[in-house]
């Protein structure tokens, strides 16, 4: 079955502990991106990646960081996780866009909640 | 940056009958994606029209997209207890792979 895994996808942690949320895709989609997602706020891109070792930063890349060794995963590092980052979190994948993004599928979502 | 706005943001309706959102946008755009999220869950991908095209169907999905006015809009007719969802506009500049959502209507369909 095609589909976006996230890991895990419940997590309440202490301010700076750091922290990695585990993003997986078994579609052999070069592009991935995260998100996190706040009341009123709506989706707001975090970082995302073109192809393996090609990462760049979205709209609200402070506090996190990524990585992407390998084509199916691309995990998301919270270094030290500070309570202004407790949201909803979540992993896409698509083929590599052309002149605008594709259809995009979402992993689960992770919740997280910093104190 | 959000772009996208949806309107309203929350709707609620009788089954059977029919729900109409709209998105408007600020700037041009490659093409524009409707998606929808169960409470909590993770957002499923609707449709997607591209800047060329006027109007899209898929089974009881019908989005319209108006490219001088900058708005889209997304009608579900005959609508089920199982619409109940969030709804989400995105749309996709003409470079690269970045959706820019706005923040969503809330569907109620009561049976």
């Amino acid at each position: 079955e095609a589909q976006v895994t996230q890991n895990p996808r419940y997590l309440i942690t202490v301010t700076g502990k750091k922290l990695t949320v585990t993003c997986s895709q078994n579609m052999n989609h070069e592009y991935m991106s995260w998100y996190r997602q706040d009341p009123g706020l709506g989706l707001r891109q975090i970082y995302y990646s073109m192809n393996v070792e090609v990462t760049d930063k979205g709209d609200v890349p402070e506090g996190y960081k990524v990585s992407r060794k390998e084509k199916r995963n691309f995990p998301l590092i919270l270094e030290s996780p500070s309570p202004n980052q407790t949201s909803l979190y979540f992993c896409a994948s698509s083929h590599l866009p052309g002149q605008g993004a594709g259809e995009q599928y979402f992993g689960p979502g992770t919740r997280l909640t910093v104190t | 940056s959000q772009q996208g706005e949806e309107d309203p943001q929350a709707l609620s309706i009788q089954e059977g009958e029919n729900a109409t959102m709209n998105c408007s946008y600020k700037t041009s755009i490659n093409n524009l994606q409707w998606y929808r999220q169960n409470s909590g869950r993770g957002l499923v991908h609707l449709i997607l029209i591209r800047s060329n095209e006027r109007e899209k169907h898929s089974g009881r999905l019908r989005v319209t997209l108006d490219t001088s006015k900058k708005s889209s809009s997304l009608l579900i007719t005959a609508s089920r207890a199982a619409d109940t969802a969030s709804y989400f506009c995105a749309t996709a500049p003409n470079q690269g792979g970045k959706l820019i959502f706005g923040q969503g209507t809330e569907l109620s369909v009561k049976p």
